[in-house]
């Protein structure tokens, strides 16, 4: 069974770092063409894809968080750590990880995401 | 980098179709994929490469894309198919994945 669960604070300060995991399982990031990415969602809002981790460790972050954002991977732990610096009450958003590369045996760039973590919730403020 | 428009909402009786459109820039030179996301819920994927179902989604969902338009189409809407809906695609310029602005669909 293919899962993916997001963890982290539920709360921080502005200007602070938020760390966050996406632990996974039923698949391996080290299989070629597997993707992990991170989504947020802000009350009442669109989703708003951050970055993505693919499975050669090539990196890729939206633009306008370039500067902000950093994502890693641990293969031998199945996990994904997101790191979004100068938190600002503006982030306060659900973030979710999401699997790419997992509908075909293709490598594909332009694939779905076919499973999601459930979210968590962050909220910045003082 | 690449937009995608939704209509904000679209509302429909039971029974009847609903059709939720993603506007984009020569949208159909590429797959677009389309999620449905209910209240306090990650998003499900329903319909993947324009018109594919994952396995478990029911036949009353459906996709179309041409030109600078996509389209999911819901058949026969039943209540439980109340939700937000997102377009997504894969911006091959900066080999990034965007998501469309979502539609809320409505039962009445």
């Amino acid at each position: 069974q293919v899962t993916l669960k997001e963890s982290g604070p539920a709360l921080v300060k502005p200007t602070q770092t938020l760390t966050l995991t996406c632990t996974f399982s039923g698949f391996s990031l080290s299989t070629r063409g597997m993707r992990v990415s991170w989504i947020r969602q802000p009350p009442g809002k669109a989703l708003e894809w951050l970055g993505r981790i693919d499975w050669d460790d090539d990196k890729y972050y939206t633009t306008s968080l370039k500067t902000r954002l950093s994502i890693s991977k641990d293969t031998s732990k199945n996990q994904v750590v997101l790191t979004m610096t100068k938190m600002d009450p503006v982030d306060t958003a659900t973030y979710y990880c999401a699997r790419l590369g997992g509908l075909t045996t293709e490598v594909r760039r332009d694939d779905a995401f076919d499973l999601w973590g459930p979210g968590t919730f962050v909220t910045v403020s003082s | 980098s690449y937009v995608l428009t939704q209509t904000p909402s679209v509302s429909v009786a039971p029974g009847q179709t609903a059709r939720i459109s993603c506007g984009g820039n020569n949208i159909g030179s590429t797959v677009v994929h389309w999620y449905q996301q209910k209240p306090g819920q990650a998003p499900v994927l329903v319909v993947y490469d324009d018109y594919d179902r994952p396995s478990g989604i029911p036949e009353r969902f459906s996709g179309s894309n041409s030109g600078n338009t996509a389209t999911l189409t819901i058949s026969r809407v039943e209540a439980g198919d109340e939700a937000d809906y997102y377009c997504q695609v894969w911006d091959s310029s900066s080999d990034h994945q965007v998501f469309g602005t979502g539609t809320k669909v409505t039962v009445l």
